[in-house]
């Protein structure tokens, strides 16, 4: 089957507007993860999922950033009032069962430009 | 602090001249390690997990190694398409008792021919 898709792939947005990134895991894939990642840095953790249940959020870097996966597999995160410092590469990941020592696959990240 | 940082951070090879790049970390209760391969523009690509120290794995060109302290990913006669970055990760439970992978920064490889 597919691996993790991410949309869009790309995003510029203006500073001030909120944006949606879309992650779709592997199908059947029960835990979801959201990391950051800069230019020349490993991913950042920002939350992950099992199910629907958000397990962590303590990664988020402020309240403007939120996520949700509400039926148990897409899951979208957003950010409002995007700032410049925002800019980054957001890549989801999914695994197969819960727990961090199962693998995640991750996909092709979102690349958010914010002017 | 739990961290996991990763040596050299950019690694020159010629083509078939091995090397080995380094990941260490400061966890207590090792519970298992992770390597990745990244390739420009693309997202981590799976390689390998680490469960307990002693522990060694293959795949191709690739065989990685894990101690108390560190891991090794050794590279035997590297090709030019071995040329990625390569990142390493480790579960870690925060003080608040929370889990996250954490990675390393990442050894840019680049295999010239």
């Amino acid at each position: 089957g597919a691996g993790v898709s991410q949309s869009p792939r790309y995003k510029v947005t203006k500073r001030g507007q909120d944006v949606a990134l879309r992650c779709d895991p592997i199908s059947g894939h029960v835990s979801l993860y959201w990391y950051r990642q800069a230019l020349g840095q490993g991913p950042e953790f920002l939350t992950y999922f099992n199910y629907e249940a958000q397990q962590d959020k303590s990664g988020l870097p402020n309240d403007r950033f939120s996520a949700e996966r509400p039926e148990g597999s897409i899951s979208t995160l957003t950010i409002q009032r995007t700032e410049q410092r925002d800019s980054a590469m957001y890549r989801c990941a999914s695994s197969f069962r819960q727990g961090f020592l199962e693998t995640q696959y991750f996909g092709p990240g979102t690349r958010l430009l914010v002017l | 602090e739990d961290q996991v940082t990763q040596s050299p951070e950019a690694l020159r090879l010629q083509e078939g001249e091995s090397s080995s790049l380094n990941c260490s970390y400061t966890v207590s209760g090792l519970r298992g390690l992770f390597w990745y391969r990244q390739d420009p523009g693309k997202g981590p690509e799976f390689l390998f997990t680490l469960y307990s120290a002693g522990e060694e794995k293959e795949k191709e060109r690739l065989k990685a190694t894990l101690t108390k302290k560190e891991s090794f990913l050794h590279i035997t006669a590297p090709k030019p398409e071995d040329s990625a970055t390569y990142l390493c990760a480790v579960p870690f439970i925060t003080q608040g008792g929370s889990e996250k992978l954490v990675f390393g920064k990442g050894t840019k490889l680049t295999v010239n021919p």
